[in-house]
């Protein structure tokens, strides 16, 4: 099976920051990588798929990027609404394992 | 609107069984494959299960593989999740998934989750 290892597991930043998450498969998946969101009680949302594109309606200030087996998660300006789990997964085999998450808070 | 409605979720005793439903609606149920996720509670996404369009291919994490069963009724725009021999660490928040396409695809729609609970 691959192994999805997101880092860091959690982070605070200000209002306006750039944050930056990073997703580590276990090999190479190409590009076959999702990012979702998650808020509190509710079921995680789809922001991108195939690494980079982003899903239909979701705010340009989220961009994803990478191949292979590194890939980066950016929030260009945050907004309190951004406060959320967020998750990779990849979609190169079955099963389709997620990453721990990162917990993102306000500081 | 694409809808995914989870229901069959409840408290069972450790060794027991339930029958979880999701019914679909705002898309051609049939072209696409569909996924299960669970939750346990505090902790993070685990992928359960997936099954082609037809039916004919189903997938699952070896941590209930030979105890769940996932189907579907494309006639009925219904998909299920037959889960035997539950044990406490099934305990979770069960998604229903709708797939972009086939299995490997990204999940683009959840719905809303049903809360399953084994304990004694």
């Amino acid at each position: 099976d691959i192994q999805m290892t997101q880092s860091p597991s959690s982070l605070s930043a200000s209002v306006g920051d750039r944050v930056t998450i990073t997703c580590q498969a276990s090999q190479d998946i190409s590009n076959y990588l999702n990012w979702y969101q998650q808020k509190p009680g509710k079921a995680p949302k789809l922001l991108i798929y195939d690494a980079s594109n982003l899903e239909t309606g979701v705010p340009s200030r989220f961009s994803g990027s990478g191949s292979g087996t590194e890939f980066t998660f950016t929030i260009s300006s945050l907004q309190p609404e951004d406060i959320a789990i967020y998750y990779c997964q990849h979609y190169d085999n079955v099963p389709l394992t997620f990453g721990q998450g990162t917990k993102l808070a306000i500081k | 609107e694409v809808q995914l409605l989870e229901s069959g979720g409840g408290l069972v005793q450790p060794g027991g069984s339930l029958r979880l439903s999701c019914a679909a609606s705002a898309f051609t149920f049939r072209n696409y494959a569909m996924t299960w996720v669970r939750q346990a509670p505090g902790k993070g996404l685990e992928w359960v299960s997936a099954i082609s369009t037809s039916g004919g291919t189903t997938y699952y994490a070896d941590s209930v593989k030979g105890r769940f069963t996932i189907s579907r009724d494309n006639s009925k725009n219904t998909l299920y999740l037959q889960m035997n021999s539950l044990r406490a660490e099934d305990t979770a928040v069960y998604y229903c998934a709708k797939g972009k396409g086939a299995v490997t695809s990204p999940v683009d729609y959840w719905g809303q989750g049903t809360l399953v609970t084994v304990s004694s």
